[in-house]
């Protein structure tokens, strides 16, 4: 069974420091990994979805990395502001046939820029 | 371009009285749906999913069932809520199984 999880629960740092947020998987046989941010009360909004045979994707100050023979990614956010506060959830979606099968997601990282 | 919506946004409903939870899709056809369940503490845990018009998978077995009676349309029903089943339930939609998985609003619920 997949677990997915994530470190440090929870971050907070001084506004415009670079972070970088840990999410580890148990099996490695995975189709694809996503990082989301939700906002409290909110449901959860897409940043970044890496592909099984990437290594990483770019979104303005998010990078999202993958090693998943080592069953880990990162997601790296420059230059810190405090509208990047949320919490952060990976996610993993587990090699499948020809379903839809839906993600396994981590417990998340609750992230706070102090400005 | 596409939009997902939940309703309601809070339900407060006693232990025993019945559940439904709508969630429709806009701007797409043939999407896969999902039902998800956040708990304090727990994450987020796949309830169930679809790939079309009456095809529902079930992850976990539980008190709660789910419908698609239309393509973009899914809902999520109990017969009797239980006091465990309190949580914020949350709708998504994703056009293949390979692409970004894109969420509703959630619906809080508080059984009591």
């Amino acid at each position: 069974k997949q677990e997915v999880t994530q470190i440090p629960a929870a971050l907070s740092v001084p506004e415009g420091e670079n972070l970088v947020l840990n999410c580890s998987f148990t099996d490695s046989a995975i189709y694809n990994l996503q990082w989301f941010r939700q906002d409290p009360g909110k449901g959860l909004t897409s940043l970044l979805l890496i592909q099984s045979s990437q290594r990483e994707q770019t979104s303005g100050r998010l990078n999202a990395s993958l090693d998943k023979s080592s069953g880990r990614s990162t997601l790296y956010i420059a230059a810190s502001q405090p509208g990047d506060s949320a919490t952060y959830l990976c996610a993993v979606r587990r090699w499948s046939g020809g379903g839809a099968d839906g993600l396994t997601f981590g417990k998340g990282t609750h992230l706070i820029i102090q400005p | 371009s596409q939009t997902i919506h939940q309703w309601p946004a809070t339900l407060v409903q006693p232990v025993g009285s019945p559940l439904s939870l709508e969630c429709t899709v806009e701007g797409t056809s043939n999407p896969n749906l999902y039902w998800y369940r956040q708990a304090a503490g727990r994450g987020l845990q796949l309830l169930f999913y679809s790939v079309g018009i009456g095809q529902i998978s079930s992850e976990v077995p539980q008190n709660l069932s789910a419908s698609r009676p239309q393509d973009r349309q899914f809902i999520l029903s109990s017969k009797k809520l239980l006091l465990s089943d309190s949580g914020f339930y949350l709708c998504a939609w994703s056009r293949t199984g390979n692409s970004p998985l894109h969420f509703g609003n959630g619906t809080r619920l508080t059984v009591t």
